[in-house]
């Protein structure tokens, strides 16, 4: 069975444009959380959708940033425009819905590395 | 926000020996779980334990969550090179519902 997909692996764009990263969870997971990963800050949460409504937003630093989840099989994060700063890695993960045993583990895609110049 | 200490930061240690690590927090947790990080790579879950008391083995690893719940342990045996790696705890914090707390992380690497 497949695991979490997300593309692109790599981004490297300037300063100003807009960037998409695009994330597909396992089949038959609930929830689904857009993580942020930097040797500064560590695993940041940005934000969380449960059954493609977004739940908790409040890690998202600011409204350059934005996320959708049109359907069960795939999300977007949105950054537009892109700084410096932003630069990191990416990372999707999802998990079953709550009342399951393991409705905790969430599980991750290899991320995006964003580089932002 | 909540954080969760994760001990020690880093760690050298030789092939075959045993590991332990920790991670520790002010907070009741009702799930921990922990995770192995490869570079290049999103983080693998290891083993996740839901009952405090609960001692819970996978292959050389073993992990328990705390009697307090406030609290989770690590230990790999007999390490091997292909160990080395980045170990994060995660503990899912009393009322936030779906939402992980993620350490800071512990930087293994083993030597031949």
């Amino acid at each position: 069975d497949a695991g979490v997909i997300q593309s692109p692996r790599h981004e490297v764009t300037e300063m100003g444009q807009e960037v998409t990263l695009r994330c597909k969870p396992i089949s038959g997971h609930d929830y689904l959380f857009w993580y942020r990963q930097t040797m500064m800050r560590g695993l940041e949460l940005l934000i969380y959708f449960n059954n493609n409504v977004p739940i908790d937003d409040s890690g998202m630093p600011e409204d350059r940033f934005s996320a959708k989840m049109p359907n069960a099989s795939f999300s977007t994060l949105k950054i537009q425009p892109s700084e410096p700063r932003d630069s990191a890695v990416y990372f999707c993960a999802s998990s079953l819905a709550l009342g399951q045993i393991s409705a905790y583990e969430q599980y991750f895609g290899p991320g995006t590395r964003l580089t932002v110049t | 926000g909540q954080q969760l200490n994760q001990s020690p930061q880093s760690m050298f240690i030789q092939e075959g020996e045993d590991v332990s690590m920790n991670c520790t927090s002010s907070s009741i947790f009702n799930t921990w779980l922990w995770y192995k990080q490869d570079p290049g790579e999103g983080p693998v879950l290891l083993i996740a334990l839901y009952k405090a008391g609960e001692l819970t083995s996978n292959g050389r690893l073993t992990a328990q969550f705390g009697i307090t719940r406030k609290d989770s342990f690590l230990n790999i045996s007999a390490s091997i090179p292909s160990d080395v790696g980045i170990y994060f705890c995660a503990g899912q914090l009393v009322g936030t519902a779906s939402k992980l707390t993620f350490g800071t992380g512990t930087r293994l690497q083993v030597t031949l």
